[in-house]
């Protein structure tokens, strides 16, 4: 599985746009980026998924590049509450897939008023 | 959220006494995972399952087993506990309905103690 590399912490205020990148060049042609968000005392929640160029959903949006070596998550307009630990993953999609997830240290971002 | 339930919630055991935490899901879905979560460490796989009686190792898995009886049920057993499973635990699940996605629901946790 394609590891990953991501900013321990980022700092941002509120109704600023945040942007966390996260790097993964082993990446290979059957994996997706997928990025959780995880809470004080709740277990990691799923934000969103891609494969490349631009998704975007309610809550963010995911961009990456023809390369797919990198991927950035943009939070527009943050607030208090997105206060949390962001984790950037690479997961297999191949035949067998299982679904395992792998998990790094996550961005921890703290969004001040 | 997705019907995931672990019990018990908060647990506190003694070095060498057998532990077991539950998972329960009420969404039929196939796949379930057991995590720990340590400062430092973020999320770690320790088992899953894929069916009924069907599970497999993760990478944290010595002194861990686990069962698959019902769908609904994943049961995590510590056989003699030690301080180093001091821990929060999480289970998720995943359908297959959605086979592209990443998407995993994660129950509240258990926070386990070992003195």
């Amino acid at each position: 599985l394609a590891k990953t590399t991501q900013p321990i912490s980022m700092d941002s205020y509120e109704g600023q746009e945040v942007n966390i990148t996260c790097s993964h060049n082993n990446i290979a042609t059957n994996d997706y980026i997928t990025w959780y968000q995880q809470f004080p005392s709740q277990g990691p929640r799923f934000i969103i998924q891609g494969y490349k160029t631009k998704v975007t959903n309610e809550v963010a949006s995911l961009f990456i590049p023809a390369d797919r070596k990198s991927s950035t998550l943009s939070l527009p307009r943050v607030s208090l509450s997105d206060t949390a630990v962001y984790y950037c993953l690479v997961v297999s999609h191949g035949s067998g897939n299982t679904g395992k997830l792998i998990f790094g240290q996550g961005t921890t971002l703290q969004v001040k008023p | 959220d997705a019907g995931i339930t672990q019990s018990p919630r908060h647990k506190v055991t003694e070095t060498g006494t057998p532990v077991t935490l539950r998972c329960h899901q009420t969404e039929n879905h196939r796949y379930m995972y057991w995590y720990r979560q340590d400062p430092g460490h973020g999320l770690r796989l320790i088992h899953y399952s894929y069916g009924v009686k069907d599970t497999d190792k993760g990478e944290v898995s010595d002194g861990y087993s686990v069962s698959r009886s019902k769908t609904e049920d994943f049961l995590l057993t510590l056989e003699s506990a030690t301080s180093s499973q001091t821990s929060v635990y999480f289970c998720a699940i995943r359908g297959t309905g959605t086979s592209l996605s990443s998407e995993q629901y994660f129950g509240p946790g258990t926070r386990l103690t070992v003195t």
